[in-house]
């Protein structure tokens, strides 16, 4: 059965704290991107991707990390430098990034108090 | 100017109507074109991609291309009250390869 996971699908954290979100999938897809997306606004391109070991920022990197050491895994943190951590957290990945359609995740929504 | 613009809403139609909801693009040399149905509180979900300019059918679904004047549309036949949802236009493969999307577009059918 093919698709995305991302886990867990709530999760609290206090302010300071560094947060880690993951992200699996099992498509065999070179590329990985992390979006993100507050309430009644559009996607915002926080990190991507294109093969293993490689990944660049996106619209909004500053207060997060990623890491690509496995193609299947793209786990995002979201450090306590990140002003306004509370949000929903989207990871998508393709085949490739040029034309090529992107499969979503069900999404992380992160609260931070 | 943003890569991908659209309508944001409310658009509202009644049951059994069609919708018609547009989007424009600002590169030229794009490519390839998507729209995607997000329920609320949901991860967006692909429902339609096309590449070629003219029409394209899919169950209820039509995804029409215009490259020369820069817009693509999805017309929802017969729109149910389970269409209620915002649809995402995408836009990929032009000269940065990057993967645009439009704020969205919020679409309320009406029993």
């Amino acid at each position: 059965d093919g698709g995305i996971t991302q886990s867990p699908k709530y999760l609290f954290r206090k302010e300071g704290q560094n947060v880690t979100l993951s992200c699996e999938q099992n498509l065999n897809h070179d590329a990985m991107y992390w979006y993100r997306q507050d309430p009644g606004q559009g996607l915002r391109l926080i990190y991507y991707s294109q093969i293993v070991n490689d990944f660049q920022k996106g619209d909004i990197a500053e207060g997060y990390s990623v890491s690509r050491e496995k193609k299947e895994s793209f786990p995002l943190t979201v450090t306590s430098a990140q002003k306004n951590p509370t949000a929903f957290y989207l990871c998508a990945s393709s085949l490739g990034t040029s034309g090529y359609e992107q499969y979503f995740g069900p999404g992380t929504r992160l609260t931070v108090t | 100017q943003k890569e991908v613009e659209q309508n944001s809403g409310p658009l509202s139609v009644p049951e059994g109507a069609i919708a018609s909801l547009n989007c424009t693009y600002s590169d030229r040399g794009s490519q390839s074109f998507f729209w995607y149905r997000q329920y609320s509180g949901k991860s967006p979900e692909l429902i339609m991609f096309i590449y070629s300019n003219g029409d394209k059918e899919d169950g209820r679904f039509t995804a029409q291309l215009n490259k020369a004047s820069q817009y693509v549309s999805l017309l929802i036949r017969d729109s149910q009250p389970s269409d209620s949802a915002t649809y995402l236009c995408a836009v990929s493969g032009g000269s940065g390869n990057q993967f645009y999307f439009g704020t969205g577009t919020s679409l309320t059918v009406i029993p």
